[in-house]
């Protein structure tokens, strides 16, 4: 079993919805809880970071980390064309590295 | 800043040639790191090193050796490559910030 599991989608939603993704894990040592926004052929960049429990709201974004369900979610509101791209959850713990989770592709349709 | 730089952005080999992919970061950061991403795998990481002249493995390092040869650059060399070894590379760094990694735009490898 993977230490992060993430629905590799594709994900086609219209423009404007709202859009859940999420991960879940099974290693308790995560500390930091990160989203990545990748697009085709480019290297990943990060999007959001929680620390611990508890939400994290950066304009259309919300990052949600519940460590008792040991679940994350991110949320996009009002959804554009632009937010297409394959989202990686990450994660990381006592470890010196990111555990990734495999990414979900998502397409918003104008 | 140029960021996290990677050369060469393609390549193409046959099973068992070598070559040598370059990472080099103008950020002053202390860790660099190599993933592979395959599809359906999410990033895998190979080999890492937090600092200058130190390297460790990571969850796939066979087939794959590295070089830090200074705080910019980390290198990774395919003695022999297979196949298997068909992916997109990544380099990544991280500075002080401990959620927060940098990566380059990847080289894509065949390996025929």
């Amino acid at each position: 079993q993977k230490e992060v599991e993430q629905d590799p989608g594709p994900l086609s939603v219209p423009e404007g919805a709202i859009v859940s993704l999420n991960c879940t894990y099974s290693n308790s040592a995560f500390q930091y809880f990160m989203w990545y926004r990748q697009y085709s052929r480019k290297g990943p960049e990060l999007l959001m970071y929680t620390y611990s429990s508890g939400n994290k709201e950066d304009g259309r974004f919300t990052a949600q980390v519940d460590k008792s369900s040991k679940y994350i979610s991110l949320f996009i509101r009002d959804s554009q064309p632009s937010d297409s791209a394959t989202y990686l959850c990450a994660m990381r713990g006592g470890r010196r590295a990111l555990t990734f989770g495999s990414g979900t592709r998502l397409q918003v349709q104008p | 800043n140029a960021g996290v730089t990677q050369t060469p952005k393609f390549q193409v080999l046959k099973t068992g040639q070598s070559m040598t992919l370059q990472c080099a970061q103008d950020m002053n950061h202390n860790s660099m790191y190599w993933y592979r991403q395959d599809p359906g795998m999410g990033l895998r990481l190979i080999y890492y090193s937090a600092s200058e002249g130190t390297t460790d493995k990571g969850e796939v390092p066979n087939g794959y050796n590295v070089s830090r040869l200074n705080k910019r650059e980390f290198s990774l060399r395919l003695e022999s490559a297979a196949p298997s070894q068909t992916s997109v590379y990544f380099c990544a760094s991280k500075g002080r910030v401990q959620y927060e990694q940098y990566f380059g735009p990847g080289t894509r490898l065949t390996v025929t």
